[in-house]
């Protein structure tokens, strides 16, 4: 059973579009997040997120914007998509918060031509 | 800022004992993870140290000294599948805060 699973695994697309990742965990977990990891391989927390509290990290462009239905997903949902967008997203899982290892989705190839 | 710094390629032979060094900035700091990411896959938890001293997990040891904004990564008995980069985040500013990755040590390990 996949604890975090993430679609599509690969994703291009247009500059000027809108596209949304799903993301799904069955862990039970409280709390999902979204990173973004570039070209250099650096990972940046975009989003934590629980039923009470949305975090968002300022320097996210408010053309992302994560949306959860329930608990257990968090999808995140990005307009007009710019080159610079180019990256490989994951998203994560905790039980609780910040403390608590993360559990990693398999990431999301997203190419903007 | 909160930086994280780590070397950024090490290489090691198979079988021996290799160290990954992390430092960063104390101000506001909570605690420090490690993570194992092989290429092309998603980071897999190593270990959390918010106390000073060495936690050991099997091969693998994680150290920290709050005091000098240090910690280190120590693999004993190196496997050909430890090649992977590790990276070091840094939790601030508690529960709701942010935690702060480093770009990544990429080890290669050799026969």
């Amino acid at each position: 059973d996949t604890a975090v699973s993430q679609t599509p695994k690969y994703l291009v697309t247009q500059m000027g579009n809108d596209k949304s990742i799903k993301c799904e965990q069955n862990l039970g977990h409280d709390t999902m997040y979204w990173y973004k990891q570039d070209s250099k391989k650096f990972l940046k927390i975009m989003f934590s997120y629980n039923n009470k509290e949305l975090i968002i990290n300022e320097t996210v462009p408010n053309r992302f914007s994560p949306k959860s239905p329930d608990k257990a997903h968090l999808n995140l949902h990005i307009n007009s998509l710019e080159l610079g967008d180019s990256a490989v997203y994951f998203c994560a899982s905790s039980q609780t918060d910040l403390y608590n290892e993360q559990f990693f989705g398999p990431g999301t190839r997203l190419t903007v031509l | 800022g909160q930086n994280i710094d780590q070397p950024t390629e090490m290489t090691a032979t198979e079988g021996a004992i290799v160290q990954i060094n992390c430092t960063y900035q104390t101000s506001g700091f909570n605690g420090l993870f490690w993570y194992q990411q092989h290429a092309g896959e998603a980071p897999t938890f190593l270990s959390y140290n918010v106390l000073d001293g060495l936690e050991e997990k099997g091969r693998f040891s994680s150290f920290l000294s709050r005091s000098k904004g240090y910690s280190y990564l120590l693999l004993k008995e190196l496997q050909m599948k430890d090649s992977a980069s590790y990276l070091c985040a840094g939790l601030y500013g508690g529960s709701q805060g942010n935690l702060i990755f480093g770009k990544g040590t990429k080890l290669s390990v050799k026969p």
